[in-house]
């Protein structure tokens, strides 16, 4: 199994530059995460997705961010435009949620994406 | 407003000693915890869990108390290795929050040979 994969491992981008982030999810996990790590708040949930829907998107910070899911094996997280306070370590990570089952239990992670915006 | 916290952001043992990382939460609502590993440059992993229904769960090396009255959790590492030297983060679960884990900010352990 190759776990979660993320692309690029970095990115460097100018203030005002869209930026994509790349996740592609464990085969057969149903459940999707973006978080971001930052030294103040360590790492904080920006949204996620079970069955490719959108279940809660209220840590993404503001317009600027958006996910999407378009199939089960693909999602992306988009900021446009950039700033520098987006600088953080972006990662994705998947999990299986049995339907109508208890809440998500072990995520598994993949390496994130180090993001720079100058 | 940070329901899951990790007061302290590094801590530092001897190799053989104890190390104990400790987490404090604000939701009574949590009904299971976790602790992750993160190494620099990779993405956190899974190391140990509980439910709120017990107080203790051992693995190996590495035990996780609950004390839900103080919503103290902690974890323990006997002996520490230098090999455990990373950065540990605890999350807690609510069903209520559509079962999503929140974490702490984490704590970074340093085991010295």
């Amino acid at each position: 199994d190759a776990g979660v994969i993320q692309s690029p491992r970095h990115e460097v981008t100018e203030m005002g530059q869209e930026v994509t982030l790349r996740c592609k999810p464990i085969s057969g996990h149903n459940s999707l995460f973006w978080y971001r790590q930052t030294m103040m708040r360590g790492l904080e949930l920006l949204i996620y997705f079970n069955n490719n829907v959108p279940i809660d998107d209220s840590g993404m910070p503001e317009d600027r961010f958006s996910a999407k899911m378009p199939n089960a094996s693909f999602s992306t997280l988009k900021i446009q435009p950039s700033e520098p306070r987006d600088s953080a370590v972006y990662f994705c990570a998947s999990s299986y949620r049995l339907a109508g089952g208890p809440g998500n239990y072990e995520q598994y992670f993949g390496p994130g994406t180090r993001l720079t915006v100058t | 407003d940070q329901q899951v916290k990790q007061n302290s952001p590094s801590l530092s043992v001897q190799e053989g000693r104890i190390s104990i990382l400790n987490c404090d939460y604000t939701n009574s609502m949590f009904d299971y915890f976790l602790w992750y590993k993160k190494y620099p440059a990779e993405g956190p992993t899974f190391l140990i869990s509980i439910s709120s229904i017990k107080d203790k769960n051992e693995d190996g090396r590495f035990t996780v108390f609950l004390n839900k009255s103080a919503k103290h959790l902690s974890l323990h590492i006997v002996p520490s290795q230098p090999g455990d030297s990373a950065v540990y983060f605890c999350a807690a679960k609510d069903d209520n929050q559509g079962g999503k884990l929140i974490f702490g900010q984490g704590t970074e352990l340093s085991v010295k040979p």
